[in-house]
This record gives C-alpha cells, sequence and structure tokens, in this order.
C-alpha cells in the first residue's frame, strides 16, 4: 500500500527551528520527486517546496526560500524538511505530497510558532 | 509562476443539483509531448487532509463517485458535481502539477441551498 507519514511537528518559539519527516512506502521513493504543502488554519493550501527524485534539483515558495532547507534520504525512504527562524506565519499544517506518477497526500503534521 | 484563479468563492445548491466550479490558469497547463493537462482537483473537509478526486484534468481517482468529473484544456477548467449530496459538502481546490511551484487555486466553498 503507497503511504506517506510526516512526523516532527510540534510548538516552537519564534526564531526557532523545527525538522519535520515524511516516511513514504508503496513506491520505489528515489524515481518520483517529492514536496511539502502548508495549511495555516483557515486558510487555503500553499506550496512550500520541491525536490527531485536524486535531490539534485530543488525549488522553494519565496515565503520560505532561505529559512527552509529540503532534503531526502532514498536509503531511508525519507523527506525532511528543516525549517529555521520560523515566524508566527510559518504556523500550518504541513503536508508531504508526491506530484508525479501517482498523486498522493500524508495526513500532515502541525506546526504552531507561539511564545 | 502559474497563478491558478477559482470561481466563484463559494456556492450554496440545492441536494440534487448541478455544483459547477470553474479554474483557470496563468499559463497553459498542457504538455504536447503526452497531451496531458497537468491540472488536480481536490476536495477537503475540515480537519482532513486533501483527497484528490481528477487528475490529468479529467480523470477519475479510484473510488471517487462518477458524479464528479472535470473538463478543459489548455488554461481553462471546471469541475462538476452533477447531483450535489450532503456529503460533497467541502472546499474544492484546483492545482497545477505542470511546473515548479505547483500553485493551487484558491478554492470553492460548496454548501448546501
Amino acid at each position: 500500500e503507497v503511504h506517506l507519514m510526516e512526523s516532527g511537528g510540534d510548538l516552537v518559539q519564534p526564531g526557532g527551528s523545527l525538522r519535520l519527516s515524511c516516511a513514504a512506502s508503496g513506491f520505489i521513493f528515489s524515481d518520483y520527486a517529492m514536496n511539502w504543502v502548508r495549511q495555516a488554519p483557515g486558510e487555503g493550501l500553499e506550496w512550500v517546496s520541491a525536490i527531485s527524485g536524486d535531490g539534485s534539483n530543488i525549488h522553494y515558495a519565496d515565503s520560505v526560500r532561505g529559512r527552509f532547507t529540503i532534503s531526502r534520504d532514498n536509503s531511508k525512504n525519507t523527506l525532511y524538511l528543516q525549517m529555521n527562524n520560523l515566524r508566527a506565519e510559518d504556523t500550518a499544517v504541513y503536508y508531504c505530497a508526491k506530484f508525479q506518477g501517482d498523486l498522493m497526500w500524508g495526513q500532515g503534521t502541525l506546526v504552531t510558532v507561539s511564545s | 509562476d502559474i497563478v491558478m484563479t477559482q470561481s466563484p468563492d463559494s456556492l450554496a445548491v440545492s441536494l440534487g443539483e448541478r455544483a459547477t466550479i470553474n479554474c483557470k490558469s496563468s499559463q497553459g497547463v498542457l504538455y504536447s509531448y503526452n497531451n496531458k493537462n497537468y491540472l488536480a482537483w481536490y476536495q477537503q473537509k475540515p480537519g482532513q487532509p486533501p483527497k484528490l478526486l481528477m487528475y490529468w484534468a479529467s480523470t477519475r481517482e479510484s473510488g471517487v463517485p462518477d458524479r464528479f468529473s472535470g473538463s478543459g484544456s489548455g488554461t481553462d477548467f471546471t469541475l462538476t458535481i452533477s447531483s450535489l449530496r450532503a456529503e460533497d459538502v467541502a472546499v474544492y481546490y484546483c492545482q497545477q502539477y505542470y511546473s515548479p511551484p505547483f500553485t493551487f487555486g484558491p478554492g470553492t466553498k460548496v454548501d448546501i441551498k
């Protein structure tokens, strides 16, 4: 069964850091680009970042460029999002998602940035 | 960046009636090499992740009822619910996965009249 599961969401103070993980199963992870998408409370969906299957090609939304770093470990079938210098406006549910082949999303993990 | 717009922002439809949501992209999302539109539709209910309804603009995801249909090509797309049921109350989003950033429309809220 194809599955994505995020973890690592937490309450963090402004200026703090957090690393999210997304464990993938049921498909050849290294064959596919992966993405992070977020949704602030009561708001729409915002694409955050994408990384190619081999990790060589990376894209970021302007809102996170320079603060967030996407990476992947294909030996562990895991996607990461390192988030630094967090702001209140980064508060959201973060989803990992696959937009190649069969489109799929995880269940999301909540990041709250507040003092 | 490709900007996605949706109309209307919200709509209220009687049970059993048709609901139509429009989505427009600022650039074409049709890849000529495979003649596919890289356009998806999602349904989202409160507290749940987005659920994929349609991909390639008009291909229904497995398990999605056939009252949902997608159409359009290039820059103009439509999601139609042919006969609205109570469980279809949700927010619907279109998304282009043609090129990063993989932008979403702002969403259309569907409710019962």
